[in-house]
This record gives structure tokens, sequence and C-alpha cells, in this order.
């Protein structure tokens, strides 16, 4: 079973849409996070959330808005896509604080027409 | 910058060879973590380091750091066509409250 489940796996879709992009995890941990990751493979951390609560809100466009309804779901909208919004979006759980392993999801690549 | 950064960028071996990557970073960590990514895949944790250790091992994978010169090599021995993929650091900071990536080295192993 996966461990952390990302949809869609692919989106693609016009400048100056709105579209979410999902997230769960099943290992019970109670910190998950959301990557972007460009097409250099640079890593960067946008958000965490502990058990629900928002820990980290890195210098990210007012324009992406987490949602976490439960500690096993942390959801990604983003509002008015630009051109620079192209990237694979990666998820990520650990239990405990930032210095734990983190299992990560498979990704989802935006890619913006 | 970056906190960490990894060296080479891309290393190309044979089979049965050793691959060696090096990570450097500027901060003060509390760990030093490394990841593989496989084409199309999300990133996977191989090993952790603790900022008091300066050597661990797990399998084929042996990882060092050097805290004094803010740096770690992950080598990967008797490599594998399955090896094939981008390795990366991560550093955990005292605060404890993310990990920071590197840009990672590609890893291609030839059959």
């Amino acid at each position: 079973d996966t461990a952390v489940s990302q949809t869609p796996k692919y989106l693609v879709t016009q400048m100056g849409n709105d579209k979410s992009i999902k997230c769960e995890q099943n290992l019970g941990h109670d910190t998950m996070y959301w990557y972007k990751q460009d097409s250099k493979k640079f890593l960067k951390i946008m958000f965490s959330y502990n058990n629900k609560e928002l820990i980290i809100n890195e210098t990210v466009p007012n324009r992406f808005s987490p949602k976490s309804p439960d500690k096993a779901h942390l959801n990604l909208h983003i509002n008015s896509l630009e051109l620079g919004d192209s990237a694979v979006y990666f998820c990520a759980s650990s239990q405990g604080d930032g210095n734990q392993p983190q299992h990560f999801g498979d990704g989802t690549r935006l890619s913006i027409l | 910058s970056q906190q960490g950064e990894e060296d080479p960028q891309a290393l190309s071996i044979q089979e049965g060879e050793n691959a060696t990557m090096n990570c450097s970073y500027k901060t003060s960590i509390n760990n030093l973590q490394w990841y593989r990514q496989n084409s199309g895949r999300g990133l996977v944790h191989l090993i952790l380091i603790r900022s008091n250790e300066r050597e661990k091992h797990s399998g084929r994978l042996r990882v060092t750091l050097d805290t004094s010169k803010k740096s770690s090599s992950l080598l990967i021995t008797a490599s594998r066509a399955a090896d094939t993929a981008s390795y990366f650091c991560a550093t955990g900071s005292n605060a404890g409250n993310m990990l920071t990536f590197g840009g990672g080295t590609r890893l291609m192993v030839k059959p």
C-alpha cells in the first residue's frame, strides 16, 4: 500500500486557472510538507503542518494555500496559475519534527500552458 | 543560497565500481540525511547521521560526516545498474523544523 499518495500525478492547465493537489498519508505521521522541485531538480520546502497546524510557510506567493482537514491529509490549492508555477510538487510526511526522515509521495507534475 | 550542495553534479561509472558523492553545507546542523530519487518518483530516505556521529553504514552505503569541514560523503560500494538515480543530501537544523536539500548528484551506473 502506498504510504504517501498524491493526486493527480499529472496536471496540465491554462494560465490563470485554479487547481488543487491532494495528499494523503497512511503512516500515522503527525507532520506533513509540500515541496516544489524545479527543472534543475532543486527541492524547496513550501509549507509544513504539524497536527493540522501551520508550522512553516516559506516565501511562497499567497496564491498558494495549503489546507489540512486532518493530520493524514494536506492539500494544496493554487489560484491564478502562472507559467512559473510549472514544476513537480511533492508531498511528504514525518513523525515528529522536521529533523526526522521524511516519506515522499511520487509527485504531481504541473504544466502551465 | 542552498544549505547543502552536492559534488559532483553528475557521475557516470561502470557496474561494480564504487561511487562517491560529497555534500557541503554552511550552518550548524542537528543531522544530515541522504535520499535517493529515481526518475519520475519521490525521494526515498537512505540514511541519517547525527552531528555527533562520524560514520554510518547501511548495506552497501557508507556515510561520513565531518562537522569541522561542514561536509559529508556518501559511498556506494559495488554499484549496480539499479543504483542509477539522483542522490540528495539534506540538513536538519537545531531549530528542528525543516530539512534543507541540496541540488543533488545524478548517478548513472552503466551495465
